[in-house]
């Protein structure tokens, strides 16, 4: 079966410790996408990529870093540069504009 | 700049419609679509509509685009249970590349 997946589903860090996040998409999907989802505040995306070895950033990028070496991944590393990680975290994927697909969503909790 | 509102929260009885509503700024956006997301999931599309297109339906769907007023509506007959979410309004600008903006979220509860 065609998907996005992510993992964990569920990952605990302690302050000042910088952690990665993984997104992986057999879709064959040229863009990929991380959102960040806070409660009321809906989606904000983080840093997209249109292609491989490119990849911009979006609204909110300072502390996170991506890398796009491959097409079917666009792992999002949270670093100790973000001053309030503790979020639900959403990857997607396209083909290019219009519907994109999302993984099942990684939940970050900064202990 | 860009933008998507829409309200947080709207409460209706099974059986009953559900019209969730939302406004956008950019009137360059070439589709304008409806998420779903379940509690502790990802977002999956419903639907979505061309902005040359008035009207689409599907099946319970029902969305209406008012250009002018750039205002977008989702309309769920008979609403069940099982319709409960958060559904996001969202547009693909056509000078924002791949970008889509997303709506904060509409939580819909659906009593019994």
């Amino acid at each position: 079966d065609g998907g996005i997946t992510q993992s964990p589903k569920y990952l605990f860090r302690k302050e000042g410790q910088n952690v990665t996040l993984s997104c992986e998409q057999n879709l064959n999907h040229d863009a990929m996408y991380w959102y960040r989802q806070d409660p009321g505040q809906g989606l904000r995306l983080i840093y997209y990529s249109q292609i491989v070895n490119d990849f911009q950033k979006g609204d909110i990028a300072e502390g996170y870093s991506v890398s796009r070496e491959k097409k079917e991944s666009f792992p999002l590393t949270v670093t100790s540069a973000q001053k309030n990680p503790t979020a639900f975290y959403l990857c997607a994927s396209s083909i290019g504009i219009g519907e994109q697909f999302f993984g099942p969503g990684t939940r970050l909790t900064v202990l | 700049g860009e933008d998507v509102e829409q309200s947080l929260f709207l409460s209706v009885r099974e059986g009953d419609s559900s019209v969730i509503n939302c406004t956008y700024t950019d009137s360059s956006s070439t589709y304008l679509y409806w998420y779903k997301q379940e509690p502790g999931a990802g977002l999956q599309l419903l639907t979505y509509i061309f902005s040359n297109m008035d009207m689409k339906q599907d099946q319970r769907l029902t969305v209406l685009l008012n250009k002018k007023d750039k205002h977008l509506s989702l309309r769920i007959a008979d609403t069940q249970t099982g319709d409960s979410a958060i559904y996001f309004c969202a547009e693909s600008p056509r000078t924002g590349g791949f970008k889509t903006i997303f709506g904060a979220g509409t939580r819909l509860f659906v009593k019994a």
